[in-house]
């Protein structure tokens, strides 16, 4: 019964490396989001996307991108991965227009550690 | 500008004891509210969710919630807590057409003694 489903719990990488968190979700949302979670932080928004191949920056982009090139899939890429982006990394998804109003779903999430 | 304060970072409880999670928002306009429980090591679970009409609004897990206006708040209640809600608790608010996104206040961390 999973709806919203991130490839990976849990992620070590090295400082300068490429990493690709993937998420997949079989809801047929228009919209998904990635945000970064940190302790007394809360959850920052990252980016989000509307609609295939269309992306917006959140509050914290640098260090980000994104591609969205099916509906169903959002890929959150760090172009060189340093060590302040070890976090937990959520994943969530939400239709638009009158069934907005049922909120998100959230995948489980990543928690990435950059070593 | 933060649209979603949560004024208390950790609460603790007795297990047994009512619960109140407070959140504070600022929008203009009506806003749609929704509080979220998160589990360690978990994702957010909706507990419940306010957009119009009866400002006591019922959620999962025996959760509920009034929506004050006058006092732009949205607390969070519980008439007797379970250890099992031991968690993290987030409110958030959709202002408006922003094509879904929601603000997250910083959290409350709920611990219960047994």
């Amino acid at each position: 019964d999973v709806k919203v489903t991130q490839s990976s719990r849990y992620l070590v990488k090295r400082t300068g490396e490429k990493v690709f968190l993937e998420c997949v979700q079989d809801m047929d949302h228009e919209n998904m989001f990635w945000y970064r979670q940190d302790p007394g932080l809360g959850l920052r928004l990252i980016y989000f996307s509307y609609d295939v191949k269309m992306k917006e920056k959140g509050d914290i982009p640098e260090g980000y991108s994104v591609s969205r090139e099916k509906k169903e899939r959002f890929s959150l890429i760090l172009e060189s991965a340093s060590t302040n982006q070890t976090s937990m990394y959520l994943c969530a998804s939400t239709a638009q227009g009158g069934r907005l109003n049922y909120g998100y779903t959230f995948g489980s999430g990543t928690r990435l550690t950059v070593v | 500008a933060q649209s979603v304060t949560q004024p208390d970072i950790h609460i603790t409880v007795s297990e047994g004891a009512s619960l109140e999670l407070r959140c504070n928002y600022s929008y203009g306009a009506t806003p749609y509210l929704f509080w979220y429980v998160q589990s360690p090591g978990q994702g957010l679970q909706l507990l419940l969710k306010y957009f119009s009409g009866d400002t006591l609004v019922q959620g999962i897990k025996g959760f509920e919630a009034e929506f004050k206006r006058s006092q732009s708040s949205f607390n969070l209640r519980k008439p007797s807590v379970h250890w099992s809600d031991a968690a993290e608790y987030f409110c958030a608010v959709r202002r408006g057409s922003t094509l879904g996104r929601l603000y997250f206040g910083r959290g409350t961390q709920l611990t219960v003694w047994p």
